[in-house]
């Protein structure tokens, strides 16, 4: 069975700050990878996903992802932070068109 | 907007008692699922529905039963319930399947019981 982990529960980042959010997954074939983004009492909403091919992608609201297959990880990345972005982050994989399998979400708090 | 629609937004009732919590998908989206999100387990997949089959089940308790109607809306049917249900309810869409795609989620139904 699949599985993902988010080792961050919280992250602080500085507004204007670098960040990187990570995500380790366990499947046994290549993975369908997404990050989905949560605001305070708002559905998900997708931000960018993985299927094949490059393995950088970009996704909404200037965030980018790389998918490295050696480390099994997915890391969720932006060049600058801005305070719009506080949120809940979830990686999830699916397999294929099925159902997803999602982490425990990390929580992004934005400094001044 | 995703163009899932939930409803209601919130509920709440008391224990031993019955909800249904309803999703209308996007438009043309033929697979419905159902996600439960607490604090204790996280976003947990329950069911999943594709053309008004059941096609998936996660972690959903007997208790709970899920339809998906011939216009493609769906629900999902809460009974006995107990306080450990409390729990936000997502209802996510895609297209057909046989090929890879993201779902889109509705805004949540906020189940609360007292």
């Amino acid at each position: 069975a699949q599985s993902v982990t988010q080792p961050d529960i919280h992250i602080t980042v500085s507004e204007g700050a670098s960040l990187e959010l990570r995500c380790n997954y366990s499947y046994g074939a290549t993975p369908y990878l997404f990050w989905y983004v949560q605001s305070p009492g708002q559905g998900l909403q997708l931000l960018l996903k993985y299927f094949s091919g490059d393995t950088l992608v970009q996704g909404i609201k200037g965030f980018e992802a790389e998918f490295k297959r050696s480390q099994s990880s997915f890391n969720l990345r932006k060049p600058s932070v801005h305070w719009s972005d506080a949120a809940e982050y979830f990686c999830a994989v699916g397999a294929g068109y099925s159902t997803l399998t999602f982490g425990k979400g990390t929580m992004l708090l934005v400094s001044p | 907007d995703s163009g899932v629609t939930q409803t209601p937004k919130h509920l709440i009732t008391a224990t031993g008692q019955r909800v249904t919590l309803r999703c209308s998908p996007r438009s043309g989206d033929l697979s419905v699922y159902w996600y439960q999100q607490s604090l204790d387990q996280g976003l947990q997949f329950l069911i999943q529905y594709y053309n008004g089959e059941e096609r998936a089940k996660g972690n959903i308790l007997e208790r709970f039963s899920a339809q998906q109607f011939p216009d493609l809306h769906s629900e999902l049917n809460l009974s006995s319930l107990e306080l450990g249900d409390s729990a936000l309810y997502f209802c996510a869409s895609s297209p057909k399947m046989g090929q890879p795609t993201e779902a889109f989620f509705g805004q949540g139904t906020r189940l609360t019981v007292v």
